[in-house]
């Protein structure tokens, strides 16, 4: 039944080795979006497509990649992650035109 | 000013008590109103979507609109111990804008 699929949960990653979270959907949105959420804050937005149009948020680091090969996944690539991108990062779809975000279990990324 | 201002608690009550949950907000822009309980590690899940100012009920949750004092609220009747988890407020100007976060609240209902 889940929706919003993120994978790993958990990943382990060491200082400076590239990493790749992945999300996919079910739910046929055309719009996924990339968070990172830090303890006890609000969930900050990377970037998001909406179709195959790409919308970087001006404050998201280079270190940050994304591709949508398809409808249905979603990558996020961290090229050099550092002690402070250690972060739940959480996958979310909407349809375009409707406001509702549908949020994945999110990956709980943990860097040595 | 942030654009989103949430109490992030943590707020105890016993179980069965009615909770009240607040957002503020600055920008008078915002017509899209949304609330996400999000448990412990896991992703924020939709409770309530509301457009504009008023109330808007779902079983035992009802999320309250007050544009005119830009504050929104939710309430939880018959609080339960399964309610325990962070509430975070979100809103929007259009649909297909940006969504704005809370910090989130942390919500404990003690049995």
């Amino acid at each position: 039944d889940a929706m919003v699929i993120q994978n790993p949960r958990y990943q382990v990653t060491q200082f400076g080795k590239p990493v790749t979270l992945s999300c996919s959907q079910t739910l046929n949105h055309n719009v996924m979006y990339w968070y990172q959420q830090k303890s006890s804050q609000a969930p900050k937005l990377l970037f998001h497509y909406y179709d195959k149009d790409f919308n970087n948020e001006a404050d998201t680091p280079d270190n940050f990649q994304s591709r949508r090969p398809n409808t249905s996944f979603c990558f996020l690539d961290i090229r050099s992650p550092g002690l402070g991108d250690a972060a739940m990062y959480l996958c979310a779809t909407r349809v375009g035109g409707k406001g509702e975000q549908f949020f994945g279990p999110g990956t709980r990324l943990t860097v040595l | 000013q942030k654009e989103v201002e949430q109490d992030p608690g943590p707020l105890s009550v016993p179980e069965g008590a009615i909770v009240s949950l607040n957002c503020t907000y600055s920008n008078s822009a915002f017509q899209y109103f949304m609330w996400y309980r999000q448990y412990s590690r896991k992703g924020p899940e939709l409770l309530m979507y509301t457009y504009s100012s008023g109330n808007k009920e779902d079983g035992r949750f009802t999320a309250q609109v007050d544009k005119s004092s830009k504050y929104i609220s939710l309430f939880i009747r018959d609080s339960q111990p399964s309610d325990s988890a962070t509430y975070l407020c979100a809103m929007s100007m259009n649909r297909d804008d940006k969504i704005i976060f809370g910090k989130g609240t942390r919500l404990h209902i003690l049995p």
